[in-house]
């Protein structure tokens, strides 16, 4: 089966700036969006269709593609900004249409 | 305002069925794509399936099918999502979440979850 991959974990000091990977083998043909969800929370969409982000959503979320990795943004991370991080895609199969990374923990050390 | 209200945490016994409700407010469910997503504890997003609205028709995880139904109220505005020969496996936090599906499929609209616990 079609497979989103992320680190399961980064780390950044307050400030700095956080990149969080997702590597599959269909990004190049759909977008990718972008998820964060924070301990006993619903996940918040935080950028769709590649590089946008909903209304709301601080301008230091950010995103962009290259070949088959899609990379997530934050800068001028801020304590806030801890929480899972998930990417969510297609698969070119049809018969399994959207599938998200394993997540990947945003610790603010 | 569109927001999703979901029923309350569940326990069930393994092999019984448990049935999960979303009801939506500030808009008509006939105009929603309602897809739902399972995180099993200290575990990543699980998607599930869905409904589409243009069709009338829903579509399913190849994992869960035979053993989910989703079906729509559309009287209520409510969603229901009903998992049957449950395991403990299947003891997650169940969302409902709105589809949308512009340059690509992505979802915009979360509920708050329900807990379903399977223990014998």
């Amino acid at each position: 089966s079609y497979e989103l991959t992320q680190p399961p974990s980064v780390s950044v000091s307050p400030g700095q700036t956080a990149r969080i990977t997702c590597s599959g083998d269909a990004l190049p043909n759909h977008f990718a969006s972008w998820y964060q969800q924070k301990p006993g929370q619903a996940p918040v969409l935080v950028i769709y269709e590649g590089s946008e982000r909903p209304s709301g959503i601080p301008e230091r979320f950010s995103a962009s593609s290259s070949g088959t990795t899609v990379t997530l943004t934050i800068s001028g991370v801020q304590a806030e900004d801890e929480a899972d991080y998930y990417c969510q895609s297609a698969d070119n199969s049809g018969t399994h249409p959207v599938v998200f990374g394993g997540g990947t923990k945003l610790t603010v050390l | 305002q569109v927001q999703l209200e979901q029923s309350g945490a569940e326990v069930k016994k393994p092999g019984a069925s448990v049935k999960v409700s979303c009801k939506v407010s500030g808009y008509s469910l006939t105009e929603l794509s309602m897809h739902w997503v399972r995180q099993a504890p200290g575990k990543g997003l699980e998607w599930m399936g869905g409904f589409d609205p243009e069709d009338g028709e829903t579509f399913n995880a190849q994992k869960f099918q035979g053993r989910v139904t989703m079906i729509e109220d559309t009287s209520t505005d409510t969603a229901y999502m009903e998992l049957s020969s449950l395991t403990s496996a299947d003891t997650a936090v169940y969302y409902c979440a709105t589809l949308q599906e512009g340059g690509n499929l992505y979802f915009d609209l979360w509920g708050p979850g329900t807990l379903v616990t399977v223990s014998s």
